[in-house]
């Protein structure tokens, strides 16, 4: 049980436009979902934490506008990279957590490679 | 402030042998989790073990084994009989109130 799906698992797109990552859980309800981005040999750095229905609360230093992260469900959350350019290519995961279990233990997706041309 | 700090960038282990990988965490609160886990080349997070803090008894799950001691606050994964496929990132995570604070990450190489 308790697992996420992220789509695609890998993305190349040209600087300007606009690339969206879909994260599931497929067998509980997320009441919270997390992004995170990951640098080569680094750990991972969290992009914002959603709830269903409610918006998304940022970590500081990230652009609200350019990242935009939706939770329209208790089992999907999309992360938006709006006019994409070559700084913004790395590794993007989510992770879903349904409060229930020991420690709020978060599930983590697959990731996601993003390239920008 | 809550914080998690692994002081080995790297380490190396001969397969078959044992390797200890450190964490050291600050926080306030009195009970709470620990977990470790593991990020293989697949970049997949696949958690290995959890702990408690309030079971004394270190957590095992089969060859991977915590040494915590909560006063020293202190949070450290043996690995025994260390195999090819344990070769990845290992990160300590401290799960906060709202956000896992993650240690910088182990990368465990296995020498065969």
């Amino acid at each position: 049980g308790a697992v996420v799906s992220q789509h695609p698992s890998r993305v190349i797109c040209k600087s300007g436009t606009s690339v969206k990552i879909e994260c599931r859980s497929l067998d509980f309800q997320a009441t919270t979902m997390f992004w995170y981005r990951q640098f080569p040999k680094k750990s991972l750095m969290l992009m914002a934490t959603s709830n269903e229905g409610s918006k998304a609360t940022y970590e500081q230093g990230v652009e609200k506008d350019k990242f935009l992260i939706n939770h329209a469900s208790l089992t999907l959350s999309t992360l938006t990279v709006t006019s994409a350019h070559p700084e913004d290519s790395s590794f993007y995961i989510c992770s879903a957590t349904s409060g229930l279990a020991g420690g709020n233990e978060q599930f983590f997706g697959p990731g996601t490679r993003l390239t920008v041309l | 402030a809550q914080t998690v700090t692994q002081s080995q960038p790297e380490m190396s282990v001969q397969e078959a042998e044992t390797v200890t990988l450190s964490c050291t965490y600050d926080t306030s609160e009195s009970d709470y989790y620990l977990f470790w886990y593991k990020q293989p080349p697949s970049r997949q997070m696949i958690l290995v073990i959890r702990q408690e803090a309030y079971k004394q008894q270190n957590a095992t799950e089969n060859r991977f084994s915590v040494n915590f001691q909560k006063a020293a606050k202190s949070f450290s994964l043996k690995i025994s009989d260390s195999q090819l496929g344990d070769a990845a990132m290992y990160f300590c995570a401290y799960p906060g109130t709202y956000k896992y604070i993650f240690g910088t990450g182990t990368r465990l190489k296995v020498l065969a």
